[in-house]
């Protein structure tokens, strides 16, 4: 089944500084990956996603970029705000008909 | 409109007893998954609904059960607890019955086991 790695695991960046977590995945027919947000006592946010037919995708300051060949896609945050500390998860779907499997999660940590 | 609701947030159970999770999705919302969160395994797939019928089942013992029902609400039970359920039980709806689709979450029920 599909594997999904995530790193790094902790991240610290200085205000308005850009951050990047990376992802890697197993299944080369994956072709759904989401990014989630989970804040303290909350549960996980969708906040981007792609499809395997595009190779970025931009939404303010966050984008994430796909590379099939190499089976790694990133996420990207500009210019950092305190509230964009959390826990990020990425995920992938090899097929509408199994389950996301999620990254264990970068900690992201904004320092003003 | 309302989010994904769980019920309850915390719940202390002692070993070997069982537990009922609830999860009540979006309005509209046909399609049910229930993940378990650990710090050290991250979230683990526990099964996926849609229309009452389970799609999907993670690698999970069968100590752990659920069900849907034709309002789309969703139960999870786990029998004979140990001390290694302890997590956070996260519920997730979405509108399509596909995976391929953004989930909402509910935020979760925070299950201690002493």
């Amino acid at each position: 089944g599909e594997n999904v790695e995530q790193h790094p695991s902790t991240l610290s960046v200085q205000e308005g500084d850009s951050a990047v977590i990376k992802c890697t995945y197993s299944d080369s027919a994956s072709n759904y990956f989401p990014w989630y947000k989970q804040e303290l006592g909350k549960g996980p946010q969708l906040i981007i996603d792609i499809r395997s037919n595009v190779g970025e995708k931009k939404d303010q300051r966050i984008a994430v970029t796909l590379n099939k060949t190499a089976k790694h896609f990133s996420l990207h945050i500009t210019e950092t705000q305190p509230e964009d500390s959390a826990v990020y998860f990425c995920a992938a779907s090899s097929s509408g008909n199994t389950p996301l499997v999620f990254g264990k999660g970068t900690r992201l940590s904004v320092i003003a | 409109k309302a989010g994904v609701t769980q019920t309850p947030r915390y719940l202390i159970k002692t070993r070997g007893q069982q537990v009922t999770l609830s999860c009540s999705p979006i309005s509209g919302h046909r399609s049910v998954s229930w993940y378990q969160q650990t710090p050290g395994q991250g979230l683990q797939f526990l099964f996926e609904y849609f229309s009452e019928t389970q799609r999907n089942k993670g690698n999970f013992p069968g100590r752990f059960s659920g069900r849907q029902f034709s309002n789309s609400r969703s139960e999870m039970n786990v029998s004979t607890l140990e001390l290694g359920d302890s997590a956070l039980y996260l519920c997730a709806s979405s509108p399509r019955q596909t995976t391929n689709y953004g989930y909402t979450f509910g935020s979760g029920t925070r299950l201690t086991v002493v």
